[in-house]
């Protein structure tokens, strides 16, 4: 257990649904992220939060849309997915950015 | 457009055997890491190098910086069939506490 829980650990829906992921973290880290990890393709970047603020949006669709209410919560929120946004979605944090970055064990998702 | 580059792309050794795979990024850095992912696990931390550090050791793993090659190095010693899994090199942009990743390492160690 690194101390990040993701939820859920798998999600099937449909490109007309509208779901969303969780992740949670108690190591009173102050930077959240989201990565998406496709088949054969680097990890990419898609939003990072620092101090509850969105500091990275990394031309990510409308499609997907984050949320940080708090230093210790984050969310994902999906809507309208295509299904080449099948991937595995993973949730990380970090104290400062620079040291050692935890992650969820991430939310294996399908798009049908 | 991704910092980091692993090579090889895939690895297959005995076990028992040494692992070497490399790092190259792109950009000034305070610190990189190396990662280790099981298949369709989370990430985990392995090892974090200085920029002003040339080598550092964690049991089996030893990492080496060049700084002015921009490159890095991650060996394992005597490898298990445990440690088959991908393994990523990362660096930091303090600025905007992006981690960007490599392309990976995916390592199999055959028993």
């Amino acid at each position: 257990e690194t101390g990040v829980t993701q939820t859920p650990r798998h999600l099937v829906m449909g490109m007309t649904n509208k779901k969303s992921l969780k992740c949670e973290q108690h190591l009173g880290h102050n930077a959240m992220y989201w990565y998406k990890q496709s088949a054969k393709k680097p990890l990419e970047l898609m939003f990072v939060y620092s101090l509850e603020e969105r500091v990275e949006n990394n031309s990510v669709p409308s499609r997907f849309s984050p949320e940080c209410p708090n230093s210790s919560h984050l969310f994902l929120h999906l809507h309208t997915l295509q299904p080449e946004d099948s991937a595995l979605y993973l949730c990380a944090s970090s104290r400062t950015g620079e040291a050692e970055a935890f992650f969820g064990q991430g939310t294996r998702l399908t798009v049908v | 457009s991704q910092q980091g580059e692993e090579d090889p792309q895939a690895l297959s050794i005995q076990e028992g055997e040494n692992a070497t795979m490399n790092c190259s990024y792109k950009t000034s850095i305070n610190n990189l890491q190396w990662y280790r992912q099981n298949s369709g696990r989370g990430l985990v931390h392995l090892i974090l190098i200085r920029s002003n550090e040339r080598e550092k050791h964690s049991g089996r793993l030893r990492v080496t910086l060049d700084t002015s090659k921009k490159s890095s190095s991650l060996l394992i010693t005597a490898s298990r069939a445990a440690d088959t899994a991908s393994y990523f090199c990362a660096t930091v942009d303090s600025g905007t506490y992006k981690y960007i990743f490599g392309t990976g390492t995916r390592l199999k160690v055959l028993a």
